[in-house]
């Protein structure tokens, strides 16, 4: 079936160290984001990519990085720059224009001990 | 980016119409009006949306006003599986990203 991975579900890191959260779609879409949501709030924009090669800064990009290599692939990578990390991540992806369905992915919770 | 002002919460009763308002007085004339939901511990899925005419699906309805300032999202017989965070959001023409703001948290009693 068609739709968004996100992985991994949990993870627990130390404070200082670097990790990464997984993105694959296999819908074919062109447009994908990367969003933040803490307890009780609603979603922050943190990245996005329209092709693959290019990205652009949300409204909250400090503390992360991103690549678009793959159409399929959006990995985020939360660093130690990040001064508060634990949330909840949320990657999305669409056909492209402003009429396109959002597909999410069931997110992933990250927690810094 | 133009802005939505929606209420925190609402109540319904189950098997009773839900209305959720969504101001949007800055709304520029391609401004498209999505509805997301969201159930807990869940990413947010599609609802429906619309851009100057009321549009129906078989999730809900949309009714947008005249001068496009507000709309008002219906829930035509609300069950308990309704019962979620709601997000109105504009998109503009570039449709480069979609801002979720707060929301509002709707509760169904049986």
């Amino acid at each position: 079936d068609g739709g968004i991975t996100q992985s991994p579900k949990y993870l627990f890191r130390k404070e200082g160290q670097n990790v990464t959260l997984s993105c694959e779609q296999n819908l074919n879409h062109d447009a994908m984001y990367w969003y933040r949501q803490d307890p009780g709030q609603g979603l922050r924009l943190i990245y996005y990519s329209q092709i693959v090669n290019d990205f652009q800064k949300g409204d909250i990009a400090e503390g992360y990085s991103v690549s678009r290599e793959k159409k399929e692939s959006f990995p985020l990578t939360v660093t130690s720059a990040q001064k508060n990390p634990t949330a909840f991540y949320l990657c999305a992806s669409r056909q492209g224009s402003n009429t396109g369905e959002l597909f999410f992915g069931e997110g992933s919770r990250l927690t810094v001990l | 980016d133009a802005k939505t002002t929606q209420p925190n919460s609402m109540e319904s009763n189950e098997e009773e119409p839900v209305h959720l308002p969504c101001n949007h007085s800055t709304i520029s004339g391609t401004d498209y009006i999505h509805w997301y939901r969201q159930l807990p511990s869940q990413g947010p899925e599609y609802v429906i949306h619309g851009l100057t005419s009321n549009v129906n699906n078989r999730m809900a309805s949309l009714a947008i006003a005249e001068d496009r300032k507000s709309s008002t999202l219906i829930l035509h017989r609300a069950t308990l599986r309704d019962a979620a965070v709601y997000y109105c959001i504009l998109e503009g023409a570039a449709g480069n990203k979609l801002t979720f703001g707060g929301g509002t948290r709707v509760l169904v009693k049986p």
